[in-house]
């Protein structure tokens, strides 16, 4: 079965810090993969995917993240932290036919930037 | 543009209620799903749906239901209401787009913080 792992829980990082989210799938053919936002109070919005090509990808407010198909992972970074960056993340796979939808989610990661 | 749109934000329940928990876009997405979130345990999927008519189990089904009678609505049934349904739960669309040959991203409503005493 599908699965994703989060290994961090709990991470607590000062403004201006580097930062940097570990994630694993196990899936051994093809993936698309998914970071996703949680800010408190609201519901989940999409920091950034991957499907194809290049595997460095880029997404909003300063986010990217590196797929690395030898080590089934796609870490999560970003050079430097804000306070607004506080929120919960969640690392997301879509495995197998591109048809089926189904998003399998890792436990998150909660992130809280001290001013 | 509304989005994926759930009712209702806030719910309490007495152990053995039943209740539905409305689920309903405005995208014409073929795939709409319900997860359930609980901390240290992310986003656990209950059932899935990938176009009118067609539902399917996911993690944790137990004690749920659904129906899919139209593309825009997917309602979660809970038959008889636990403690250990407490929870914020999320419904999700998403547009399966075989035409284009790729995924895409997942939209979720703003949850339905339920609590069962």
């Amino acid at each position: 079965a599908q699965s994703v792992s989060q290994h961090n829980h709990h991470v607590i990082l000062s403004e201006a810090a580097s930062l940097e989210l570990g994630c694993n799938y196990s899936y051994g053919g093809t993936v698309n993969l998914f970071w996703y936002v949680q800010y408190p109070g609201q519901h989940l919005q999409l920091l950034l995917k991957y499907f194809s090509g290049d595997p460095l990808v880029k997404g909003i407010k300063g986010f990217e993240a590196e797929f690395i198909k030898s080590k089934f992972s796609f870490n999560l970074r970003k050079p430097s932290v804000q306070w607004s960056d506080t929120a919960e993340y969640f690392c997301a796979v879509n495995a197998g036919s591109s048809n089926t939808g189904k998003l399998i989610f890792g436990q998150g990661t909660t992130l809280q930037v001290k001013p | 543009n509304a989005g994926v749109t759930q009712t209702p934000k806030f719910q309490v329940l007495k152990t053995g209620q039943s209740m539905t928990l409305q689920c309903a876009q405005d995208m014409n997405h073929e795939y709409m799903s319900w997860y359930r979130q609980d901390p240290g345990m992310g986003l656990r999927l209950i059932h899935y749906s990938v176009g009118a008519g067609i539902t399917d189990q996911g993690e944790v089904p137990n004690g749920y239901n659904v129906s899919r009678s139209t593309t825009e609505d997917f309602p979660l049934r809970l038959l008889s209401a636990a403690p250990s349904q407490t929870s914020v739960y999320f419904c999700a669309s998403r547009s399966i787009a075989r035409l284009r040959g790729g995924d895409t991203e997942a939209f979720f409503g703003q949850g339905t913080r339920l609590t069962v005493v």
